[in-house]
């Protein structure tokens, strides 16, 4: 069965410093990995997946499939970036998602 | 286009009562998936329907039950409410055909089974 683990619950940071939120992953197949982020009193949405290969808000994750790991990181934590953070897969190509606990960011001024 | 759209935001329901949710997906959607979210936990997949049928089911019991209309919204039933059955719901919708299959969420509703 599919898992996604996110080892640590709650995070905090100062502005200006990196954040890396890890994302590892235990699945037979090919999975697509994603990262979502929720946003206080908003809903759920994409921030970036492993496909796409890009930069979304500063942030970047590469996928390693040697070590089954997604980590999210972001050189320069901004205010705005404080959120709830979930690492999330899919399999067989249909957005069946499997989530990991998720991570909450907290960015200090 | 407002998105996935879910109703209603709060419900309270007592132990053994039954549940009826309701979610509308973002224009040009056909697929539709929900999912439960217990506190302090990532959601978890219950089932997905396309076509009006169900395509891929979780680790739910066959009190979890949904439907799909025509229009692809979408119902999630769940029957003999128990206190664990306490979560946010969270509806997604996709277009299962797309070269983009990017899921979006609603905001969901907030079960409270007392």
């Amino acid at each position: 069965a599919q898992r996604v683990t996110q080892p640590e619950k709650l995070l905090s940071v100062f502005k200006g410093a990196p954040v890396e939120l890890k994302c590892n992953y235990s699945y037979s197949g090919s999975p697509e990995l994603f990262w979502y982020v929720q946003y206080s009193r908003q809903r759920l949405q994409l921030l970036l997946r492993h496909i796409s290969r890009e930069s979304i808000k500063g942030f970047t994750a590469d996928l390693n499939k040697g070590e089954t790991s997604f980590h999210l990181k972001k050189p320069f934590a901004q205010e705005e970036d404080s959120a709830m953070y979930y690492c999330a897969l899919s399999y067989y190509g249909n957005n069946r998602l499997a989530f990991g606990k998720g991570n909450q960011v907290v960015v200090i001024p | 286009d407002a998105g996935v759209t879910q109703s209603p935001t709060h419900l309270i329901k007592t132990r053994g009562q039954q549940v009826t949710l309701r979610c509308s997906p973002k224009s040009g959607h056909d697929t539709v998936s929900w999912y439960q979210q217990a506190l302090g936990q990532g959601p978890q997949f219950i089932f997905q329907y396309y076509e009006e049928e169900e395509r891929q089911r979780g680790n739910f019991p066959d009190r979890f039950s949904g439907h799909q209309f025509p229009n692809y919204s979408s119902e999630l039933n769940v029957n003999a409410l128990l206190l664990g059955d306490s979560a946010l719901y969270l509806c997604a919708s996709s277009f299962l055909r797309g070269l983009d299959t990017e899921a979006f969420f609603g905001q969901g509703t907030r079960l409270t089974v007392v």
